[in-house]
């Protein structure tokens, strides 16, 4: 079956650290997708990840395992914009070669003063 | 360069009626998805098309349909519109075709409301 997990809600501090974990279960993996969605609008690109391994962006960081089907997303140095919902993504690739997106419910982050 | 635009932005609707969306991709872009986005259920996919054709389907029934036309354009129809389909309609579009390092880019949605 085709499951990902994410925790459904985390609090954090202005400039603190905070890790968004993610775990997968999937049929066929084609690359792990992190987007940030704020309320009322659009799901915003963060991270693409197909490989094993760290992948940063400024103060945005993403890792994959695909041993272990899990990946986290790393937010350093919060800011109160970056209260928002964290969406994990895996690209399941169907047969015939073309892929579709499956996300999780997101995680919903609250950064407080 | 323009991003994804959804039309309209709000739609009321009864049970029973159809209703059309439409999606516009960015400039270039060729493939368009469709995502129904509920509290209860987040992100879920609906259908992938590129180049006019449908590449994908996710699990919902047949109510659930969608066409592309020959200048990336897509438009999403629900017919016999149930109280279940209130939800927000997401479309995202990526340069195409489906595969590798696709970024999908996602439009505001159609918030659409089942009465």
């Amino acid at each position: 079956g085709q499951n990902i997990d994410q925790p459904t809600e985390m609090t954090a501090t202005e400039g603190a650290i905070v890790q968004i974990n993610c775990t997968y279960q999937t049929s066929g993996f084609n690359g792990l997708f992190w987007y940030q969605q704020h309320a009322g609008e659009a799901p915003t690109f963060l991270s693409y990840n197909v490989l094993d391994g760290l992948e940063e962006k400024g103060r945005f960081s993403s890792f994959l395992s695909r041993s272990k089907g899990y990946s986290y997303l790393l937010l350093k140095e919060l800011q109160m914009k970056d209260s928002a919902s964290y969406l994990c993504a895996v690209r399941d690739q169907v047969s015939g070669g073309y892929n579709k997106l499956i996300f999780g419910a997101g995680t919903r982050l609250a950064v407080h003063p | 360069k323009a991003g994804v635009t959804q039309t309209p932005r709000y739609l009321i609707k009864t049970r029973g009626q159809q209703v059309t969306l439409s999606c516009s991709p960015i400039s270039g872009h060729r493939s368009v998805s469709w995502y129904q986005q509920t509290p209860g259920q987040g992100l879920q996919f609906l259908f992938e098309y590129f180049s006019e054709t449908q590449r994908n389907k996710g699990n919902f029934p047949g109510r659930f349909s969608g066409r592309q036309f020959s200048n990336s354009r897509s438009e999403m129809n629900v017919s016999t519109l149930e109280l279940g389909d209130s939800a927000l309609y997401l479309c995202a579009s990526s340069r195409g075709p489906p595969g590798a390092k696709n970024i999908q880019y996602f439009g505001a949605g159609t918030r659409l409301s089942v009465l």
